[in-house]
């Protein structure tokens, strides 16, 4: 079965500095990752996934992620946080199987947290 | 304006008081699903649907009804919601592709059940 690791809960940082939110994934074959951004009282917010090619992808907001297939994992990272950058992040794994529809399978999130 | 709408977006209800959560996109989205956010456990997929009149139980389906009468539409129902149910709800919409699509969400609706 597949699964989402996010193993810190939260992550703070200082206004200015880099920025890195872990994920590690458990699935069988090659999958399709994802990052969702999750601010007060709103839903779900797509950042950007991964399909295949490049392991450095960019996304909205200035956001990169880096897919390692050996460590099998798929870090956020931003090079300069925001404090607007505050909010709940989410990775997401879906099975390269599930071509034709989307099933989600999300980690617990972590609480990003950034200080001017 | 491309969006997921869930009414209500605030609910608390009694023990055994059937209820029903909507939800409504307007992209013309084949795939719609329905998610509950708890601390610690993150989004857990409750059911889906495919498309109308198809839908499936996703990982935590029990307690739950949902139906797919048309396209655009995908209300989930508790017939006899119970506490352990007081969760924050999302519903999400996509297309259906060949590859993986951005998911839409919407608001939410955080539901208390006493």
């Amino acid at each position: 079965a597949q699964s989402v690791a996010q193993p810190e809960d939260q992550v703070n940082v200082a206004e200015g500095n880099p920025l890195t939110v872990k994920c590690t994934y458990s699935v069988s074959g090659n999958p399709y990752l994802f990052w969702y951004v999750q601010y007060p009282n709103r839903g779900l917010q797509f950042l950007l996934k991964y399909i295949t090619g490049d392991n450095l992808v960019k996304g909205s907001y200035g956001f990169e992620a880096e897919f390692n297939k050996s460590q099998t994992s798929f870090h956020l990272k931003k090079p300069s946080a925001l404090v607007s950058d505050s909010a709940l992040y989410f990775c997401a794994v879906s099975p390269r199987e599930n071509t034709g529809f989307q099933k989600l399978v999300f980690g617990t999130g972590t609480r990003l947290l950034v200080s001017p | 304006e491309a969006q997921v709408t869930q009414n209500p977006r605030y609910l608390i209800t009694v023990t055994g008081k059937k209820l029903t959560v909507t939800c409504s996109q307007n992209m013309n989205h084949e795939y719609m699903s329905w998610y509950r956010q708890d601390p610690g456990l993150g989004l857990r997929q409750i059911y889906y649907s495919m498309n109308v009149e198809v839908t499936d139980k996703g990982d935590v389906p029990e307690g739950y009804k949902v139906s797919r009468k048309e396209k655009r539409n995908f209300p989930l129902i508790l017939e006899s919601p119970s506490p352990n149910q007081t969760s924050l709800y999302f519903c999400a919409s996509s297309l259906v592709g060949t590859g993986p699509t951005e998911a839409f969400f919407g608001q939410g609706t955080r539901l208390t059940v006493v």
